[in-house]
Formats: C-alpha cells, sequence, structure tokens
C-alpha cells in the first residue's frame, strides 16, 4: 500500500540552529500537509499546500516555519533559529483531493531541541 | 472553534471483549476521521465517515456519527492485544470549503491484555 515517507525519523539539533524535515508524499497526491504533536499533548495543524502553495495556515506556523516543495516528489517543513518548544514529532500527511479525502500520515520525525 | 475530545481518556479491556470510544465536537463538519497511534510511531487511518453517513464498517471496525448530538463512536470487536493504541478522532474544519485542517482530540488509550 503506497505510504508517505519522512525522513529524518529522529533529529536533534541545538538551539538557534536551521532544521529541514523532509517528506515524500503519496504519488498521485496533490495536497500536502504538515502537523506537529508536542510529547503528550494533541496532534495540531501547521499547513497545507497545493499548487505549490500555501493553502491554509495555523496560528503556530509563523516566519519561523516555511515549506517548499522542491521538485515532483519531496515536500519539506523548514524551521528556522530552533527553539526548546519546537521539540515535537511532526508529521507529513497527504491527500488525494480536498472535499472529505482521507489524509494519510507518515511515521513522523522526533525533533529535540537541546 | 471545533474540537474534538474523546471519552474515555484510557480503556483497559481483556482480549476477545469489545471496545468503545466516545468522540464529541462542537461545530459542523464535512467528515470526521478515525486514526490509530501506537507509541511513538505514525497516525494510521482507520476510517472516514461523511456527515450525510450514519453508520461504517471495516473488518472489526464500526463507526457511528450522530450530527444531531454532534458524536461519534468507535467501536472494536473481539479486541486483540495488538489493538493496543491511541484512538484519535479529527474533524475537518470546514469553513470556506478547506480541507486539511483536522481538529484532533487527545485520543482514548486503549490496552488490551492477553
Amino acid at each position: 500500500e503506497p505510504e508517505v515517507t519522512q525522513t529524518p525519523s529522529h533529529q536533534v539539533t541545538q538551539m538557534g540552529q536551521e532544521v529541514i524535515l523532509r517528506c515524500v508524499p503519496i504519488s498521485n497526491h496533490l495536497y500536502f500537509y504538515w502537523y506537529r504533536q508536542i510529547l503528550g499533548q494533541k496532534v495540531e495543524f501547521l499547513v497545507s499546500f497545493y499548487n505549490n502553495e500555501i493553502s491554509e495556515k495555523s496560528e503556530i506556523f509563523d516566519d519561523q516555519f516555511s515549506v517548499e516543495r522542491p521538485d515532483g516528489s519531496n515536500f519539506t517543513l523548514k524551521i528556522r533559529s530552533t527553539k526548546l518548544e519546537d521539540s515535537a514529532m511532526y508529521f507529513c500527511a497527504s491527500s488525494e483531493s480536498r472535499g472529505g479525502n482521507t489524509i494519510y500520515f507518515g511515521e513522523g520525525s522526533w525533533l529535540t531541541v537541546v | 472553534s471545533q474540537q474534538g475530545e474523546e471519552d474515555p481518556q484510557a480503556l483497559s479491556i481483556q482480549e476477545g471483549e469489545n471496545a468503545t470510544m466516545n468522540c464529541s465536537y462542537k461545530t459542523s463538519i464535512n467528515n470526521l476521521q478515525w486514526y490509530r497511534q501506537n507509541s511513538g510511531r505514525g497516525l494510521v487511518h482507520l476510517i472516514l465517515i461523511r456527515s450525510n453517513e450514519r453508520e461504517k464498517h471495516s473488518g472489526r471496525l464500526r463507526v457511528t456519527l450522530d450530527t444531531s448530538k454532534k458524536s461519534s463512536s468507535l467501536l472494536i470487536t473481539a479486541s486483540r492485544a495488538a489493538d493496543t493504541a491511541s484512538y484519535f478522532c479529527a474533524t475537518d474544519a470546514s469553513y470556506g470549503g478547506s480541507q486539511g485542517n483536522l481538529i484532533f482530540g487527545k485520543g482514548t488509550k486503549l490496552s488490551v491484555k492477553p
């Protein structure tokens, strides 16, 4: 069964450093998303992306964050100048289209900021 | 904003028993999705139920939706130890026709003892 793949599975970074989390969405999907889950808390929406632009973003997704689809298969989340509170599991997800389709999630990337 | 909240927060049962988890939300929805998460792992999609549907089945899973009560339930029949996981409901934002901004609840932690 097709799946969303994410790399790295775990990354430890120094506070203030930049990190890039990578995702390969399911190949025929057109909508891509990033979510995060701080340990012990709810899964939270960050951003949705379609047709090479952001279609929706949450309050969490401030200027520190950016997303990009650098080629036909990858979808990245960049976090500039990481803070301790950015430590979380970051999930990439994708769906075929809008309008009530299933959203498929990857295994996640654990980010630990020290 | 709408919010999915699962009930109970934790559930412990014996293998072979049925497990019922409930989810309540606050505003109108396009659809509601149930996910499973094994500890520290990704979100596995279980079932999507649309707002005009009342019940859906998938294998040992049965989901109901009552839009008048703004609630949904997930029933797992004949549970197995491998069903041990956290279960989340997620509702879409449903404003402006957007999709992908899923609102997750805190989840029900299910423990199935062999």
